[in-house]
């Protein structure tokens, strides 16, 4: 069973930059598992932040990128601001018509 | 503006059957892909399930696989999810996603607000 590998938690400074990352337990990701981000507080539903690997979806703020580092997908935060704070999760596209997502981190802006 | 809007959920016992549905506007629906993904309370995003543009390709995760169908009806730009067989596990907030582009590949862009599906006896 393959499992999709985010850190739980992080924490960064008001204005300062995060990168949070998307890997897989039996493989790296590359752009052809098309990684997607999201943004989510408790009780919304998500919000889409960036799809294959590295597209914003309408209305996200420069501030957040997404890219493969290493063997890993990576979305960095840069700004970040008290309303940034929230659940960020990852999928990756598996093949065969079968997405996954991470448990999601937790990212605390203190 | 693009609008999905879910539907249908609500409280079945186990074993019981529940279809849910999604409007969409907004968009030219027969374009998308769209997606099913769930949230058991207090838990994370699961996917789970997939249709092409067309409603031609269909995939599930193995978790509700032989139980759920999902299906689409591009003339009244709706979205459906047959549950059957449902089980305590099933509870979970149920989201409607549009996919940003035609094929199964394609990741959730738009989501709607959710339905609330309840497994109990």
């Amino acid at each position: 069973q393959t499992v999709v590998t985010q850190e739980p938690s992080f924490s960064v400074s008001p204005g300062g930059t995060v990168t949070l990352t998307c890997g897989l337990s039996s493989d790296s990701v590359s752009t052809n598992y098309y990684p997607s981000w999201y943004q989510q507080t408790p009780g919304q539903a998500p919000r889409t932040l960036i799809y294959r690997t590295n597209i914003r979806s309408s209305g996200v703020p420069d501030r957040f990128s997404g890219s493969i580092l290493g063997n890993k997908a990576a979305l960095t935060l840069t700004g970040a601001q008290a309303d940034d704070e929230s659940d960020y999760i990852c999928m990756l596209y598996m093949g065969s018509g079968i997405s996954v997502f991470g448990g999601g981190t937790k990212l605390t802006v203190l | 503006e693009v609008q999905v809007l879910e539907s249908g959920g609500g409280l079945v016992q186990p074993g019981g059957s529940l279809r849910l549905s999604c409007a969409a506007s907004g968009f030219t629906f027969s374009d998308y892909a769209m997606n099913w993904v769930r949230q058991a309370p207090g838990k994370g995003l699961e996917w789970v399930s997939v249709t092409s543009a067309s409603g031609g390709n269909t995939y599930y995760a193995d978790s509700v696989k032989g139980r759920f169908t999902i299906s689409r009806d591009n003339s009244q730009s709706t979205l459906y999810l047959q549950m059957n067989s449902l089980r305590v596990e099933d509870t979970a907030v149920y989201f409607c996603a549009k996919g940003n582009g035609d094929n199964v590949n394609s990741s959730p862009d738009y989501w709607g607000q959710g339905t609330l599906v309840t497994i109990s006896s």
